[in-house]
């Protein structure tokens, strides 16, 4: 079951920096929290993943609460290609236990030009 | 590198028939997950392969099979097909060994139960 929390859409004016928050304040100590995105009619695009400390590449950073109970997406300037539902995921990167991600509902970024 | 390809992109199929749909995973992985994703829902995990067992499964019923292959790919295979069935079907694939990194996904198998 989905263990974070979304808001169900957001808005963002082209070329501004997105901030897409998550909270998942049952997290444990092992889970990790992954980010992926879905454009309309494809499959999930990873974007980022962390443990506790916060993340950047060339795509996006993730930031990480010190109590590790809410994180923010953050996509710098964001353009309308990046208009697409974005799932925050947390879970216990073990083999042994299962490593199958558990997606909430998502929320759906709209860029506005 | 190739990614996760999945095969058909769009089927279509009538009540009480039976499907197979079949991934390739993204090269050097060996493990396979298997998804279903309603219309405006998130992606539901099925079921996930490794070393041609099933390792995990999510709550659905027996209708749904699946299997891997020595060369890693896997089919999944929905028997007594229901309206509900339909949705889109997603593959995706990991390395078992390094659990913490992400899956990819491939673009799915749109599937429509008439």
């Amino acid at each position: 079951d989905a263990k974070t929390t979304q808001p169900t859409s957001m808005d963002c004016a082209e070329g501004r920096a997105a901030n897409l928050p998550c909270n998942h304040s049952t997290i444990s100590g092992n889970e990790y929290v992954y980010w992926y995105r879905q454009i309309h009619s494809q499959g999930p695009q990873y974007i980022i993943h962390g443990l506790k400390n916060n993340e950047t590449n060339e795509m996006a950073s993730l930031i990480i609460t010190e109590d590790r109970k809410s994180s923010t997406l953050i996509l710098p300037h964001a353009t309308l290609r990046d208009t697409a539902v974005y799932y925050c995921i947390v879970r216990v990167a073990d083999a042994n236990t299962g490593n199958q991600f558990y997606f909430g509902t998502g929320t759906s970024l709209t860029v506005i030009p | 590198d190739a990614g996760v390809t999945q095969s058909p992109t769009h089927l279509i199929k009538t009540r009480g028939q039976q499907v197979t749909l079949r991934c390739s995973p993204k090269s050097g992985h060996d493990t396979v997950s298997w998804y279903q994703q309603a219309l405006g829902q998130g992606p539901q995990f099925i079921f996930q392969y490794y070393e041609e067992e099933e390792r995990q499964r999510g709550n659905f019923p027996d209708r749904f099979s699946g299997h891997q292959f020595p060369n890693y790919s896997s089919e999944l295979n929905v028997n007594a097909l229901l309206l509900g069935d339909s949705a889109l079907y997603l593959c995706a694939s990991s390395l078992w060994r390094r659990s913490n990194q992400p899956q990819h996904f491939g673009d799915g198998t749109r599937l429509s139960i008439l």
